[in-house]
C-alpha cells in the first residue's frame, strides 16, 4: 500500500519562509508522480495552489512555490502570513494502480 | 464562473444507501474528468472516484470498491456517486472536483461539499 507522507505540523513566523515536503513510504518522488498541493481552511472547500510539481494556479500568489527537493516533492511558502495558516495537502498521481493518494496533511501554523 | 454544487448528503444508517450528485456550470463538462474526494470529521482529505469524460476510465480507492459507483450524465451536466453497504467509517464530507488540464493528475476545482453521516 502506497503512503503518501508529511509533516503533521510546522509553524512559520510571519514574513519567515517555510518549506513543507511530500515523501514516499518507499520510494522517491519524482516529477513522474506530478506533485500538486491544496490548501485548506476549516470548514471550507480545498483551495489548488500547485500542479505538475511547480506551476502555479490560476489566482496563486507567487509566494508559493512548488519544486522537487532531494526525494520528496516541496512545497516553499515565502513572505508567510497570517492567512496561509491552513491544512496543506499534496496528492502523487500513482497511475492506474493506486490512480491518486493524498498525503495525511500538513498543520502550519504562523506565529 | 465554474460552479460545483453538491447535494444529497444526509443521516443514513449502516447497510444503507445515499446517491449523491454534482451539479457543474461554467464549463464545458463534457470534456473534463470528474472525481469525488472525502473528508472525515477531523481527518485529512481521502481520493474516492473519479471518471473520465466519456465514462471509458473509472477509477476506486480500495476502500470503496465494490460498494461505491461513480457516474456522470453529461446531457445533464452532473456528476453522480451511488453509495451502498454504508459504513460508519463513510462518514465525511464529500467534495466532487474537476481533473485539471494538464499532465499527469491534479484537482482543479472543487465543490463546496455534502455531508454524509453513517450512524444508528
Amino acid at each position: 500500500q502506497t503512503v503518501v507522507t508529511q509533516e503533521p505540523s510546522f509553524s512559520v513566523s510571519p514574513g519567515g519562509t517555510v518549506t513543507l515536503t511530500c515523501g514516499l513510504s518507499s520510494g522517491s518522488v519524482s516529477t513522474s508522480y506530478y506533485p500538486s498541493w491544496y490548501q485548506q481552511t476549516p470548514g471550507q472547500a480545498p483551495r489548488t495552489l500547485i500542479y505538475s510539481t511547480n506551476t502555479r494556479s490560476s489566482g496563486v500568489p507567487d509566494r508559493f512555490s512548488g519544486s522537487i527537493l532531494g526525494n520528496k516533492a516541496a512545497l516553499t511558502i515565502t513572505g508567510a502570513q497570517a492567512d496561509d495558516e491552513s491544512d496543506y495537502y499534496c496528492v502523487l498521481y500513482m497511475g492506474s494502480g493506486s490512480f491518486v493518494v493524498f498525503g495525511g496533511g500538513t498543520k502550519l501554523t504562523v506565529l | 464562473e465554474v460552479q460545483l454544487v453538491e447535494s444529497g448528503g444526509g443521516l443514513v444508517k449502516p447497510g444503507g444507501s445515499l446517491r449523491l450528485s454534482c451539479a457543474a456550470s461554467g464549463f464545458t463538462f463534457s470534456s473534463y474528468s470528474m472525481n469525488w474526494v472525502r473528508q472525515a470529521p477531523g481527518k485529512g482529505l481521502e481520493w474516492v472516484s473519479s471518471i473520465s469524460s466519456s465514462s471509458s476510465y473509472i477509477y476506486y480507492a480500495d476502500s470503496v470498491k465494490g460498494r461505491f459507483t461513480i457516474s456522470r450524465d453529461n446531457a445533464k451536466n452532473s456528476l453522480y456517486l451511488q453509495m451502498n453497504s454504508l459504513r460508519a467509517e463513510d462518514t465525511a464530507v464529500y467534495y466532487c472536483a474537476t481533473k485539471g488540464y494538464s499532465y499527469g493528475y491534479h484537482f482543479d476545482y472543487w465543490g463546496q461539499g455534502t455531508l454524509v453521516t453513517v450512524s444508528s
